[in-house]
């Protein structure tokens, strides 16, 4: 066990549907990190917050919103589903904003059918 | 530009065999970090190592060993005497500071899948 539990562990929806995946960061962690892994692009970073505020921003889609609440659960939003958004959804958490200590909850996997 | 490149998507070896994962990196900065992690057929990733650009000494840790070159701006990760159990995609990834955002971007790369055939 990570330290790191996001839930739920498996998510299957429809195209067109909204779901929030949700990540607890491992204790004592202020950062949260989203990644998405599909098929065809690897690992790639959505979104950083910092203690509440966002950090830094990567590739996320204007129909994905996360933010990061005042216990430091962060969650991920993504709505108007296609089947590309199937995939492996990472959350990582570490101490401070620096991404050198990455610590990966187990992930999400979401299949839109 | 940040990249990094496993040029290496699948690789079969049998039990026993020693193998080396590429992993080749680009970066304009002289401070940076470098990962290995471990993603097992349960999805999960592992850590595996760290190391910053000022640390060029290899590292062994059982199996495992990691020869960073930064006259080749490569961190190879090779498995000696590999298990079946090594089975996993493993990625290796870059850490740089962003300066105009103020933090740090980490970059993976699109992993090595490694079967050990019993």
């Amino acid at each position: 066990d990570s330290g790191v539990t996001q839930t739920p562990k498996h998510l299957i929806t429809a195209t067109g549907q909204r779901v929030t995946l949700r990540c607890s960061p491992r204790s004592g962690d202020l950062s949260v990190y989203w990644y998405q892994q599909s098929l065809d692009q690897g690992l790639q970073f959505l979104i950083q917050y910092y203690n509440g505020e966002e950090r830094a921003k990567g590739n996320i889609l204007e129909r994905f919103s996360a933010q990061q609440f005042p216990d430091l659960h962060s969650e991920l939003n993504l709505s108007s589903l296609e089947l590309g958004d199937s995939a492996l959804y990472f959350c990582a958490s570490s101490v401070g904003t620096g991404g050198l200590s990455y610590t990966f909850g187990s992930g999400t996997r979401l299949t839109v059918v | 530009a940040q990249k990094v490149t496993q040029a290496q998507t699948e690789i079969s070896v049998v039990e026993k065999e020693d193998v080396t994962l590429d992993c080749v990196y680009e970066t304009r900065d002289t401070t940076y970090y470098l990962f290995w992690y471990k993603q097992p057929p349960s999805g999960e990733l592992v850590f595996l190592i760290r190391r910053n650009s000022f640390d060029e000494q290899n590292e062994i840790s059982g199996r495992y060993s990691w020869n960073f070159q930064k006259s080749t701006s490569s961190f190879n990760f090779t498995i000696t005497a590999s298990q079946v159990v090594d089975s996993a995609v493993y990625f290796c990834a870059l850490s740089e500071y962003h300066h105009s955002g103020g933090y740090q971007k980490v970059t993976f790369g699109i992993g090595t899948k490694l079967q050990v055939i019993p």
